[in-house]
């Protein structure tokens, strides 16, 4: 079975410029995480949705970053305008249910803004 | 507030020897406990998990952890190091009043060394 799909594996842009990234969950998953990763900060939840609703964006940085869930099978994360402090590795992971806590990731994007 | 620690930012080891990862959490309520490994390059990948029942859980690679309510410690061990081995591990908890979303330690780079 296939796994979180995560695209585009890399990604390199010019700071000002529009990045979406897009996650697709294992089929059946009904919960879905947002996460970055940088040397300086670790890992950290930017915002999950159970059932393609949005439950805690707590850690959207700033109004340049937004989400979507439009169906169970789809997310999208966009950064507008992107800044070079934006830079790190994206993933993406999903869990069966909204009771589930087994995350199961993505191979991640990783974000370049020059 | 409620938080996973794990000491060690680094740890190092000769192939063959006993690997010991530390982790501790914060909680009012014993929570569910979760070690992840990430290989360069690659997503998060689930090793072992606990939830109810026995305490000491074992997982992929030859891992094992033990969950000690007493000392709120999840440390993960494995007898005999392998060059293999050599990854980024992550201790993550899931959290009262935190939904399904798992909070993380700040990660542990394991070295084996020949």
């Amino acid at each position: 079975d296939a796994g979180v799909i995560q695209s585009p594996r890399h990604e390199v842009t010019e700071m000002g410029q529009e990045v979406t990234l897009r996650c697709k969950p294992i089929s059946g998953h009904n919960s879905l995480f947002w996460y970055r990763q940088t040397m300086m900060r670790g890992l950290e939840l930017l915002i999950y949705f159970n059932n393609n609703v949005p439950i805690d964006d707590s850690g959207m940085p700033e109004d340049r970053f937004s989400a979507k869930m439009p169906n169970a099978s789809f997310s999208t994360l966009k950064i507008q305008p992107s800044e070079p402090r934006d830079s790190a590795v994206y993933f993406c992971a999903s869990t069966l249910t909204p009771l589930s806590y087994e995350q199961y990731f993505g191979p991640g994007t990783r974000l370049t803004v020059t | 507030a409620q938080s996973v620690t794990q000491l060690g930012s680094h740890v190092s080891v000769s192939e063959g020897a006993l690997v010991l990862l530390r982790c501790n959490y914060s909680s009012s309520v014993p929570p569910y406990l979760f070690w992840y490994v990430q290989y360069p390059n690659q997503g998060l990948q689930l090793l072992l998990k606990y939830t109810t029942g026995a305490t000491l859980v074992k997982g992929i690679n030859g891992f094992e952890a033990e969950f000690k309510k007493s000392e709120t410690s999840f440390h993960l061990t494995k007898p005999s190091a392998h060059m293999s081995d050599a990854a980024e591990y992550f201790c993550a908890a899931s959290l009262t009043g935190g939904g399904n979303k798992l909070t993380f330690g700040t990660g542990t780079q394991l070295k084996v060394e020949l």
